[in-house]
């Protein structure tokens, strides 16, 4: 079945530290996949997807399929990047439904 | 334009009663979703609608869940009889169409607490 995991649920880092937020999926085929943010009190919302190989409010990400992982990364944390992130997974066949991680929460201190 | 709406914000209810979630999604959007956003356990994927077909029903836990979407706008989510293991965050996401390239967008969601 398909599957993502975040194993972290929390992580803390200093203002201007690296940040990466890890995320593992299971899937034998061709994934597509997604980084969803939510800012406190806001709607959850897409950060980037792998296939559009953007980087989006200096983060970026990239599809390892050897390792299965689609790591987010941000060489200087702000501290506005405090948020809870989502990993997602979008699979053919699965129409257009998305599987998500559990989440990471990323607190930025000054 | 307007996003993806959804009502109430916030319910209490007490067990074994239903309730009725509504989501009003970005309009011209065909496709539509619910998802539940429980506590430390991320997002799950409960219903999709597209257009006209058949909906995809595969992620509702049980049969005291129901949704439909009348004239391929509105969607209801109904939770018969609920249970205290219910309460969670209940999010609707809309996009334009089911390709691979299509944004889903979110509500902000119903927060359901079950007593």
């Amino acid at each position: 079945a398909q599957r993502v995991t975040q194993p972290e649920k929390l992580l803390s880092v200093f203002k201007g530290a690296p940040v990466e937020l890890k995320c593992n999926y299971s899937y034998s085929g061709s994934p597509e996949l997604f980084w969803y943010v939510q800012y406190s009190r806001q709607r959850l919302q897409l950060l980037l997807r792998h296939i559009s190989r953007e980087s989006i409010k200096g983060f970026t990400a990239d599809l390892n399929k050897g390792e299965t992982s689609f790591h987010l990364k941000k060489p200087f944390a702000q501290e506005e990047d405090s948020a809870m992130y989502y990993c997602a997974l979008r699979f053919s066949g699965g129409y257009n439904k998305l599987i998500f991680g559990a989440g990471t929460r990323l607190a930025v201190h000054p | 334009g307007a996003g993806v709406s959804q009502s109430p914000s916030n319910k209490v209810t007490e067990k074994g009663k239903d309730v009725e979630l509504r989501c009003d999604p970005i309009s011209g959007h065909t496709a539509l979703y619910w998802y539940r956003q429980s506590l430390g356990q991320g997002l799950e994927f409960l219903i999709y609608f597209q257009g006209n077909s058949a909906p995809d029903k595969s992620g509702l836990p049980s049969d005291r869940f129901s949704a439909e979407r009348t004239g391929g706008s509105v969607s209801t989510l109904t939770i018969q009889r609920t249970q205290q293991e219910d309460s969670a965050v209940y999010l609707c996401a809309s996009s334009r169409g089911p390709g691979q390239q299509e944004t889903q967008y979110f509500g902000p969601g119903t927060r359901l607490l079950v007593l």
